[in-house]
């Protein structure tokens, strides 16, 4: 089945604990992208790749980090975790020049 | 930045009945979407429009584009309680431009 996978889909964790939040699709897609969603501002996007090695900054980058080693995984890590990080995060991936995006189920992080 | 602003922010229907959601936009476009999200779950495309064309249909779903007023509506006809989710319409501007979200339209529909 065509999908995009996070994992975990729910996580508590203390201020300053590293965690990385693991995203991967199987549709051989070029383009990913995470997001964060908190009520009343919507889907606000973190970051997001063109490409295998190829990222850029969103809206809110500030906390986060990517990378694009494959095609298929696009990882989001929060070195150091605070609580303003509490939030609702999707990661989502479409074909190049299509922009359909596929989303995947959510991780909903708690920072404590 | 966001793109996509939709009106009305929440709106509440009988079963039956038709819903219509607005979304205006700020700049150039290259195809607008819309999404619908059950919550707290992930978002699922429903139809994409593209700058040159000015209405699409799919199943239930009717969305125009009006890139004169920079805006869109999404009509959904003859609605049931499973439409009951959030809609949201993104835009992108061509290129390797990112795809940027509206806040959405919270829609109930009361059996």
């Amino acid at each position: 089945e065509a999908q995009v996978t996070q994992n975990p889909r729910y996580l508590i964790t203390v201020t300053g604990k590293k965690l990385t939040v693991t995203c991967s699709q199987n549709m051989n897609h070029e383009y990913m992208s995470w997001y964060r969603q908190d009520p009343g501002l919507g889907l606000r996007q973190i970051y997001y790749s063109m490409n295998v090695e190829v990222t850029d900054k969103g809206d809110v980058p500030e906390g986060y980090k990517v990378s694009r080693k494959e095609k298929r995984n696009f990882p989001l890590i929060l070195e150091s975790p605070s609580p303003n990080q509490t939030s609702l995060y999707f990661c989502a991936s479409s074909l190049a020049g299509v922009k359909g995006y596929t989303f995947g189920s959510g991780t909903r992080l708690t920072v404590v | 930045s966001q793109q996509g602003e939709e009106d009305p922010q929440a709106l509440s229907i009988q079963e039956g009945e038709n819903a219509t959601m607005n979304c205006s936009y700020k700049t150039s476009i290259n195809n607008l979407q819309w999404y619908r999200q059950n919550s707290g779950r992930g978002l699922v495309h429903l139809i994409l429009i593209r700058s040159n064309e000015r209405e699409k249909h799919s199943g239930r779903l009717r969305v125009t584009l009006d890139t004169s007023k920079k805006s869109s509506s999404l009509l959904i006809t003859a609605s049931r309680a499973a439409d009951t989710a959030s809609y949201f319409c993104a835009t992108d501007e061509g290129g390797n431009t990112p795809l940027v979200f509206g806040k959405g339209t919270r829609l109930s529909v009361i059996a």
